[in-house]
């Protein structure tokens, strides 16, 4: 199975600063269609999950555009450029390139 | 819109079944795949199951296999989880949440907890 790894797991964050986490797949996301299906959820506390991102960099209807994905392979990253209130809660990323589909352990993004 | 409401949650005991729906609306149901992901209490995400958009193809997690089984009727709009022997380590919410190059949208998920 491919283990996602995130860094790091909890990020105190000043309002209106930039916040960046890390996901490290354990072998290469890049599935036999050329695609690589690896997303960002956002769940805030007591909610859903909420996709953000998906194909590594592609914001899903409706997330602001200070929420950003890049990456490639193996390596991959969610940036939010401005933090604000409302984007506290825990941020996972997840591959749905080779079953079983698998999660990040999750980070945890609060106000300092 | 896109509606996900899964129902059929509940308290059981160790070794026994329970199933769980996921009505659908908004969107042809019959068109995409649909996953089942759980989490534990204070936990993380976690995969489930998956099944292609005509049930042709299923996919499960290690955890799960050969106890919990996923289909689906398209002509009801309905996703489900027949969950069996079932374990204490099996609590959690469950999301139902449809794919699209992602799980892009996902229901509100029902408590399933599993004690004596």
């Amino acid at each position: 199975d491919i283990v996602m790894t995130q860094t790091p797991l909890s990020s105190p964050v000043t309002l209106g600063q930039p916040a960046s986490i890390s996901c490290r797949s354990s072998q290469s996301l890049v599935h036999s269609d050329g695609n690589t299906y690896l997303s960002w959820l956002q769940q805030r506390p007591g909610q859903p999950p909420r996709l953000l991102i998906y194909k590594i960099s592609n914001r899903f209807s409706g997330v602001p555009d200070r929420f950003s994905g890049s990456g490639a392979g193996t390596d991959f990253t969610l940036k939010i450029s401005r933090v604000e209130a409302e984007d506290v809660g825990v941020y996972y990323c997840m591959q749905g390139t080779q079953l079983p589909h698998t999660f990040g352990q999750g980070t945890k993004v609060e106000i300092k | 819109q896109v509606q996900l409401v899964e129902s059929g949650g509940g308290v059981v005991q160790p070794g026994r079944s329970l199933r769980l729906s996921c009505a659908a609306s908004g969107f042809t149901f019959s068109n995409y795949g649909m996953h089942w992901v759980r989490q534990a209490p204070g936990k993380g995400l976690e995969w489930v199951a998956f099944m292609s958009y005509d049930g042709s193809h299923k996919y499960y997690a290690h955890s799960v296999k050969g106890r919990f089984t996923i289909s689906r009727d398209n002509s009801k709009n309905t996703l489900y989880l027949q969950m069996n022997s079932l374990r204490a380590e099996d609590t959690a919410v469950y999301y139902c949440a449809k794919e699209q190059d992602g799980p892009d949208y996902w229901g509100q998920g029902t408590l399933v907890t599993v004690s004596s």
